[in-house]
């Protein structure tokens, strides 16, 4: 069974601090993902990476990094966290079909930035 | 633009009573399509998926998907829904070369 896992599941933030959220796969997927859900948004994808120590921007990067220091891990990195990066952010892996193939989700992180 | 849209934000059946969710893409060639449903809190799980051939795509618990290159549509379909099925779906939509583009879900509640 595919296992994906974040940490922390919720968060409380302030302003202008940094957030750090870690996602740890076990499927010996090459690609991971990180999504951010809002009402009425669906899942948007923020950064995605297919190979170690490599990532890639999505279609919302502006105030987020990244970054897969090995296969298995994949954390996104708020620097100065603000109020609309309230949201559940979700992270994904998939397997040698990349982009195309299924995507395998972990249970999200709940962050509310005050 | 490549994108998938899902008209209904909310759709409410009876249980027992066959269910239809809808789900329209815009891209110009043939794309790679999924339905993933959503439990509360917790993370998307797929449902099925279409890459090619039979347009009928059977996926799990019963569900299944017809594409419709004609409409641009992909609805998800279900003979019969049980409570256990009120959740949130999502289509999606690979455009080729590139990565999943979500709609934004379709709320399912099933009633007694």
């Amino acid at each position: 069974e595919a296992a994906v896992t974040q940490s922390p599941r919720s968060k409380v933030a302030v302003t202008g601090g940094k957030v750090t959220l870690s996602c740890h796969q076990t499927n010996n997927h090459d690609y991971m993902y990180w999504y951010r859900q809002d009402t009425g948004h669906g899942l948007r994808l923020i950064h995605y990476s297919y190979v170690a120590d490599s990532t890639e921007k999505g279609d919302i990067p502006d105030g987020y990094k990244a970054s897969r220091p090995s296969q298995e891990n994949f954390s996104l990195i708020l620097e100065l966290a603000s109020l609309s990066q309230t949201a559940v952010y979700f992270c994904a892996s998939s397997g040698l079909g990349g982009n195309q193939d299924t995507q395998y989700f972990g249970p999200g992180t709940r962050l509310l930035v005050l | 633009a490549q994108s998938v849209t899902q008209p209904d934000a909310r759709v409410t059946v009876s249980e027992g009573a066959s269910l239809q969710l809808r789900c329209k893409y815009s891209y110009s060639a043939t794309p790679y399509l999924f339905w993933y449903v959503q439990y509360p809190r917790q993370g998307l799980q797929l449902l099925l998926k279409y890459y090619s051939g039979d347009p009928v795509v059977q996926g799990v618990n019963s569900f299944e998907a017809e594409f419709s290159k004609s409409n641009s549509s992909f609805h998800l379909q279900k003979a019969s829904v049980h409570w256990s099925d009120s959740a949130v779906y999502f289509c999606a939509l690979i455009p080729s070369g590139t990565y999943q583009r979500f709609g934004t879900g379709t709320k399912l509640q099933v009633v007694p």
